[in-house]
């Protein structure tokens, strides 16, 4: 059984320009959770999500930021127009149900 | 809001030394978890606790969820060089409403010296 996948891992844009990353939960699992990591600090909770549904986003930034999870597909977090203070691992986890989350390798968004 | 107070920061320890950690927080949690971490990579799934008292073990970490609910340690019995990484508490605060979200510690960093 596969783990969470995220992509890409890796991910370099200039000012500006948008990020899109990519997180396809394990299977069977229906909820998803997107975090934030800065450098030598624990994980801040972004969103939770189901299928087409966001359940809470209380930790995303009112501007630039906005999540999905369609029916078909993987879920999408996308930061449009990113500033240099947006440079930070980004992690999905999934669960099938709301305790037990289990992370993928991240994505690490610089922002020259 | 609440917060996870994650201790020591960081441990140095001989490789066969028993490693302790601590989260607390003013608040109550309905499930603690602890995560380890490698240098790029996603925090890993070590030990899940779903009730007040409860002591889980897995291989050689023993992890309990604290009775007033608003604490969790993890112990380590005989380090290797392996254990290496960044140890993560994190908890479901309670009441939890219809969010799964969950408030993650800074991190405690282990060494270990062969």
């Amino acid at each position: 059984n596969a783990g969470v996948m995220q992509n890409p891992r890796h991910l370099v844009r200039r000012r500006g320009q948008e990020a899109r990353l990519r997180c396809s939960p394990m299977k069977g699992h229906s909820h998803v959770y997107w975090y934030r990591q800065l450098p030598e600090e624990g994980l801040k909770f972004m969103v939770y999500l189901q299928k087409e549904n966001i359940i809470d986003e209380s930790g995303m930034p009112k501007e630039r930021f906005s999540a999905e999870f369609p029916k078909e597909g993987p879920s999408i977090l996308r930061i449009q127009q990113v500033v240099r203070g947006d440079s930070a691992a980004y992690f999905c986890a999934s669960s099938p149900l709301k305790e037990t989350q289990y992370f993928g390798p991240g994505t690490r968004l610089l922002v020259l | 809001g609440q917060q996870l107070n994650q201790s020591p920061q960081s441990m140095f320890i001989q490789e066969g030394e028993d490693v302790s950690m601590n989260c607390t927080s003013s608040s109550i949690f309905n499930t603690w978890l602890w995560y380890k971490q490698d240098p790029g990579e996603g925090p890993v799934l070590l030990i899940a606790l779903y009730k007040a008292g409860e002591l889980t073990s897995n291989g050689r970490l023993t992890a309990q969820f604290g009775i007033t609910r608003k604490d969790s340690f993890l112990n380590i019995s005989a380090s290797i060089p392996s254990d290496v990484g960044i140890y993560f508490c994190a908890g479901q605060p309670s009441p939890s409403g219809n969010t799964g979200k969950l408030i993650f510690g800074q991190g405690t960093t282990l060494q270990v010296k062969p």
